[in-house]
Formats: C-alpha cells, structure tokens, sequence
C-alpha cells in the first residue's frame, strides 16, 4: 500500500547483532502496530504505538524496543538478534474511527543466522 | 486470555468449488471482527464485522458473523486459482484504551487446483 512503506524487505544478519527495521506512514494515523507471522501462529503483536512518544508492549515483545519520535515514523529494534527472531515482520497502521481495521506494509524478511 | 481460532488450517479444492472458512473467537469486550487475504505479501482487507446476522458480500466472497457462537464464517463460491491464499480473522475490542490492537488467528491456506 502506498501509504505505508517498510525498510528493508530483506535482511540477513547475524547472531547477537542489532538490527533495527523501519515503518513509514503518509496517512497521518495516529496507531501503528509491528506484528511477527511466523507458520502456525498467524500474526502476532510485538509493540504498538497510540501517539509520539507513546508506546507499549504487545504479547511477544521480549528482545525488542520500538521508539517513535515522529507521526510517520516507527522503529523496531532487535537488541541483540537471535536465531527465533527469524520472521516475517509486519507494520500496520489504523484509524481512529470509520473504517479501523488494519493496513499493512509489505513486510520484512529477517534471517538471523 | 483472549483467543481466535480458525478452522481448517489448511484447504485444497478445485476451481469451481465453494468453500466456508471458520473463526471462532473467546474474547471480552468484542467490538468487531475483520477478515484479510493475504496472497505472497501483506495482507488485504476484505471484511469488517460487527453485527450479528448481517451478511456482507464482495462479489463470490461473503461473510457472517455469529455473535451468540461466537464465530464468522467466510464463504467463497465458484473458487479460482487465484482465491489461493491464507485467509486471516482478526479480533478487535471495545475502546477505549484497548488502542484497537486486534487478535489474529493462525490463518486457513486455501489452494485452488485447476
């Protein structure tokens, strides 16, 4: 979707390495959201945002921080990067009101290897 | 603890067949449930769900939602090759302060055969 783009679509990295994946929003909305898809367990909430500055932590969020200093903007990072960090990252962002559901960004393939 | 299950995991049919894709859902404080494709990349939006026995419709695709069962259902009729794809429910909450994160099921993998 064009209102939302994430960076990088591919990463290898290593083993105890940090590694930081970028969100970037036009749409203006206030939530965004990083999910994890791994095979069997569907989409998973790592960390979200509700404004700037204003972050929490999802069902999964051991092993990673997110910050967001601007609107358009919402990092994820892995502190030290491990082999179960391997996935498939997902950034969504949502309205407030009207049609609220989801959309996504095209995704990150992570390897750590 | 919250939880939405779909049901079959995984799904082969040949074009021409209908297909019905379950979610079943144990939530509190329900606000509405949401349906996405998701083909080789991010998933796409199809349905959003919030009153019982309202069917919503896009071309062969429809869907319904069961508030008393908690559960939806996705039907696809006339399925072609190109319906392949993982299906995803997704649960929200009421506001506020839920911060519409939503829950999503594990997906059901539909392939169409020619």
């Amino acid at each position: 979707d064009a209102g939302i783009t994430q960076s990088p679509r591919h990463k290898v990295t290593e083993t105890g390495t940090p590694v930081t994946l970028r969100c970037h929003q036009t749409e203006n909305h206030r939530y965004m959201y990083w999910y994890r898809q791994d095979p069997g367990h569907g989409l998973r909430l790592i960390h979200y945002s509700y404004g700037v500055k204003d972050t929490d932590k999802g069902e999964v969020s051991d092993g990673y921080s997110v910050s967001r200093s601007k609107t358009e903007d919402f990092l994820l990072t892995l502190e030290s990067a491990t082999s179960s960090q391997t996935s498939v990252y997902f950034c969504a962002i949502s309205a407030i009101t009207g049609n609220y559901g989801y959309t996504f960004g095209s995704g990150t393939r992570l390897t750590v290897v | 603890e919250d939880k939405v299950v779909q049901s079959p995991l995984s799904l082969v049919v040949h074009e021409g067949d209908t297909v019905t894709l379950n979610c079943s859902y144990e939530v509190t404080n329900f606000r509405s449930l949401l349906w996405y494709k998701q083909e080789k990349k991010a998933p796409t939006f199809l349905f959003m769900l919030t009153s019982s026995g309202i069917e919503k419709k896009s071309g062969r695709l429809s869907s319904i939602l069961d508030k008393k069962e908690l559960s939806s259902i996705l039907n696809i009729t006339a399925t072609q090759t190109g319906d392949s794809a993982i299906y995803l429910c997704a649960v929200g909450l009421k506001e506020p302060y839920n911060f519409n994160k939503f829950y999503f099921g594990s997906g059901t993998k539909l392939n169409v055969k020619p």
